[in-house]
């Protein structure tokens, strides 16, 4: 059973749109994470976010994790063709990291 | 420092043949976990082992024997291949004083 609900399942904008993508679940995670996923290749980390509330910002990508600590976002400003690619969110425990769907991002030029 | 290996990155196999998916992490991670991808399902956990010595059921474990041979290596088999395990295969390590995975490059399997 996925615990990890990403919104939207795919996404397809223009270059210089800005764009959120969602990541829930019904569990508390100790931290959330986000990993990026390129065709033919395992997924890469690109941030972990760990107190409820937390706001971290990765050039024009920006991370927020809730308050609750059951869900997260990532915006991305001024889209880039260079951020096409597949997005997961991952919930943290003592043992397990669980992953959500995916979130396939598409970016035209 | 190659990070994490898995070998081989192709295979085809037939129905009820058996194979092991080979996978090794140079990092010193205690944790190390083999995930499978499918279309539109994400990575789902199959296996994973918390340290040498120890390994417990994920998600999707049912088809799949796995086993922490040292610390460095993590093989997953398949006794008997059924077409429904046609995937795509990711092993990782973890550290864990960052929570970061650190994922091979995966292996794409068919089974026919």
């Amino acid at each position: 059973t996925q615990l990890l609900e990403q919104s939207p399942q795919f996404l397809s904008i223009q270059e210089g749109e800005n764009l959120t993508v969602y990541c829930n679940s019904s569990s508390v995670f100790s931290s959330l994470q986000w990993y990026r996923q390129e065709p033919g290749e395992g997924p890469v980390l690109l941030v972990t976010v760990v107190t409820g509330g937390e706001v971290k910002k990765l050039k024009r990508l920006t991370f927020q994790f809730g308050d609750a600590r059951k869900d997260s976002s990532l915006h991305i400003t001024a889209a880039q063709t260079g951020d096409t690619g597949l997005y997961l969110c991952a919930g943290a425990g003592d043992d397990k990291i669980i992953f959500g769907k995916g979130t396939r991002l598409h970016i035209l030029p | 420092n190659a990070g994490v290996t898995q070998t081989p990155k192709f295979q085809v196999l037939k129905t009820g043949q058996s194979m092991t998916l080979q996978c090794a992490q140079d990092m010193n991670h205690n944790s190390m976990y083999w995930y499978r991808q499918d279309p539109g399902m994400g990575l789902r956990l199959i296996y994973y082992s918390a340290s040498e010595g120890t390994t417990d059921k994920g998600e999707v474990p049912n088809g799949y024997n796995v086993s922490r041979l040292n610390k460095r290596e993590f093989s997953l088999r398949l006794e008997s291949a059924a077409p429904s395990q046609t995937s795509v295969y990711f092993c990782a390590s973890r550290d864990r004083v960052t929570n970061e995975q650190f994922f091979g490059p995966g292996t794409r399997l068919t089974v026919l």
